[in-house]
């Protein structure tokens, strides 16, 4: 089974910064899909970031940026320009690329991360 | 981009009581989708898998009795608390996928049993 760790239950950063919110995984599969996950307060859950491990490049969208490394099974997120609008819950999750059975497109989160942004 | 709807957001109902939750696909089919509960401050539990037209999938531990899932059709599933009581107060989220498309979340649906 697939587990997905996130080590830093808090974070904080001054808005302008930059922060990096960090994501490791357990998988012996080759192909799946990492994503990012933001969960403001009120608990809408917004897709961040998509990452599919076959492309070597890292995914990139605006502000934030990851850096996944495969053989090390590692997936931080990295937001720059912080903003106050930033303030969320932040989850890593993880997805098997595997078609068919009853588990297909079954996401795995990791336990969280909160971040907090100061003016 | 996609939406999923959930209703209601917010219920509040008497022990012993049985709770019914929407979860909609407004703009796509979706083929699967999932229930997720959280408690404040942690990470959503996958509580079931539901494909349209068969039987739910549950996660170890959740009593399929007690959480009942409809997937009738496929822009459609429910989940029905029955016999609720103070411990399944939580928050619970639904989500919807197509194929290979990703989740997409509905708003989630505070459940307080008094």
């Amino acid at each position: 089974a697939q587990t997905v760790t996130q080590s830093q239950p808090e974070m904080s950063v001054q808005e302008a910064e930059t922060v990096t919110l960090s994501c490791t995984y357990d998988t012996s599969e080759s192909d799946y899909y990492l994503f990012w996950y933001k969960q403001p307060p009120s608990r809408q859950m917004i897709l961040v970031i998509r990452q599919e491990a076959y492309k070597q490049q890292n995914a990139t969208e605006n502000r934030f940026s990851v850096n996944f490394q495969k053989a090390a099974k590692s997936f931080s997120l990295k937001i720059s320009d912080s903003q106050l609008g930033d303030a969320a819950m932040y989850f890593c999750a993880y997805r098997s690329a595997s078609a068919g059975g009853t588990s297909y497109g079954k996401l795995t989160f990791g336990q969280g991360t909160i971040l907090t942004v100061h003016p | 981009g996609a939406v999923v709807s959930q209703h209601p957001s917010w219920v509040i109902c008497k022990s012993g009581t049985s709770v019914k939750i929407e979860c909609r696909s407004l703009d796509f089919q979706a083929t699967t989708m999932f229930w997720y509960r959280q408690f404040p401050k942690q990470s959503l539990m996958l509580m079931a898998t539901s494909n349209e037209g068969s039987k739910a999938t549950y996660e170890q531990g959740v009593e399929k009795d007690k959480f009942l899932i409809n997937h009738a059709s496929l822009t459609l599933s429910t989940l029905t608390v029955t016999s609720a009581h103070p411990e399944d107060s939580s928050f619970y989220i639904c989500s919807a996928s197509r194929g290979s498309q990703p989740q997409h979340f509905g708003d989630g649906t505070r459940l307080s049993i008094l």
